[in-house]
């Protein structure tokens, strides 16, 4: 089945270091989201990315998608505190539903 | 604040129990998912539905049965689980996307479910 691998599982930094989560699927993805679980909360969408070399900025917040559609990064210049969770890549192929998670990076930061 | 909301916040049952998790949006979103989530891993996707009807189950237990009585509402009907069914169980909504093509989901705060 599809599978959808994300490192590094954990991220320490020091608060306005920069961290960079990567994703990579075992097939062509049709689109990719991001979200962000903060510890105790629930996923919350970040962005959509559905072009090949597709690159989407969110203040601090860098996402590319790859040109074969099979990868996907996440990159956060100076992390602050408030970055603090898990950030979990999902890519979709072909359903209007499915999405699979990767399994997640967690950021803390050290102030 | 979430637009999706679910009740209980949390849950503790015996393995005998009958209880249901309700999920609730107002945002005219179509399709509606549950998801299980256990602590430091991904959302485990179990149901769909699209525009009422049951769309993807996948292959969950029959302990588990969800309902989705109207466009808003959906529910999660629960009955003798195990142990290993304790998890955050997150209910989400999202529009209806194009042949193909996924729409961003929007999750609510979760259900966090003990069984003794």
């Amino acid at each position: 089945g599809q599978q959808v691998m994300q490192i590094p599982q954990y991220q320490h930094v020091q608060e306005g270091e920069d961290f960079t989560t990567y994703c990579n699927s075992s097939t062509t993805l049709s689109n990719i989201q991001w979200y962000k679980q903060r510890p105790g909360g629930h996923p919350v969408f970040l962005i959509q990315l559905v072009k090949s070399g597709e690159v989407k900025k969110q203040k601090r917040l860098t996402f590319q998608f790859g040109e074969a559609k099979k990868n996907s990064s996440l990159h956060i210049t100076a992390t602050q505190t408030t970055d603090v969770g898990t950030y979990f890549c999902a890519g979709g192929v072909g359903s209007n539903y499915k999405l699979t998670f990767g399994k997640g990076t967690l950021l803390t930061v050290n102030p | 604040d979430t637009e999706v909301t679910q009740t209980p916040k949390h849950l503790v049952m015996g393995m005998t129990n009958k209880k249901s998790l309700k999920c609730e949006q107002h945002m005219g979103h179509r399709a509606m998912y549950w998801y299980k989530q256990k602590a430091k891993k991904p959302p485990e996707l179990m149901f769909v539905y699209s525009y009422e009807k049951l769309s993807i189950n996948e292959s969950v237990p029959s302990r588990f049965s969800p309902e989705c009585p109207n466009s808003s509402l959906l529910n999660l009907h629960l009955h003798a689980l195990q142990p290993e069914d304790s998890a955050l169980y997150l209910c989400a909504s999202s529009q209806e996307g194009g042949t193909g093509s996924n729409q961003p989901q929007h999750f609510g705060d979760g259900t966090r479910l003990s069984i003794l």
